[in-house]
């Protein structure tokens, strides 16, 4: 079974600073999808970045960016110059065929002023 | 974005009750997923649907069905309310590419907060 982990129920940062929240997977597939959502108070489901298994460059959007790495099932979320509006829920998810989006249990972000 | 509205957004309701929560959707799409969220779980998928009255079940299924006679609304449906119920649930739909190629991740709705009391 595919699963997500995040080890990191809650993080802090410091405004202006750069922060990376940790996911891994398990997966037996060669294929498959991953996506970083953030949920802010609102409880609002906003997808951040995706990135492809089949691709190698790491995918990015603007101050978001991921360190995909296959071979250790490895895909860690990093966050640049946060700002106070990136304080919120971040979800790793996975995703093998469109009936299945599996997600991490969360890693809680504050960021401070 | 495509345009998903759940209803209602908050539900108190009591234990051995039937409660059924809405999600609409304007854009055609084809694929409609109910996931519930918790903390520690993240979000779990209950039913998913693949097309008018094409439904199947996910992770979490026990306790609740679903209904999709229009391909824009996709109903969730819990026959008898429990307190392990008490969650909030998400819709959510497929973006796909005019191809069909899959793995544009998923739009969802605001959330409806559901309390079994």
């Amino acid at each position: 079974a595919q699963t997500v982990t995040q080890s990191q129920p809650e993080m802090s940062v410091q405004e202006a600073e750069t922060v990376t929240l940790s996911c891994t997977y398990d997966t037996s597939e060669n294929n498959y999808y991953l996506f970083w959502y953030k949920q802010p108070p609102s409880r609002q489901m906003i997808l951040v970045i995706r990135q492809e298994a089949y691709k190698q460059q790491n995918a990015t959007e603007n101050r978001f960016s991921v360190n995909f790495q296959k071979a250790a099932k490895s895909f860690s979320l990093k966050i640049s110059d946060s700002q106070l509006g990136d304080t919120a829920m971040y979800f790793c998810a996975f995703m093998v065929n469109n009936n299945d989006m599996r997600f991490g249990a969360g890693t809680r972000l504050t960021v401070k002023p | 974005d495509a345009g998903i509205t759940q209803s209602p957004r908050h539900k108190v309701t009591e234990t051995g009750t039937p409660v059924t929560l809405r999600c609409h959707q304007t854009e055609n799409h084809r694929y409609m997923y109910w996931y519930r969220q918790d903390p520690g779980h993240g979000l779990r998928l209950i039913h998913y649907s693949y097309g008018v009255k094409d439904t199947d079940k996910g992770e979490v299924s026990d306790g609740y069905s679903v209904s999709r006679s229009k391909t824009e609304d996709f109903l969730l449906t819990l026959e008898s309310a429990t307190s392990s119920q008490t969650s909030v649930y998400f819709c959510a739909i497929s973006e796909m590419s005019t191809g069909g190629i899959m793995g544009y991740g998923y739009t969802f709705g605001s959330g409806t907060r559901l309390t079994v009391v």
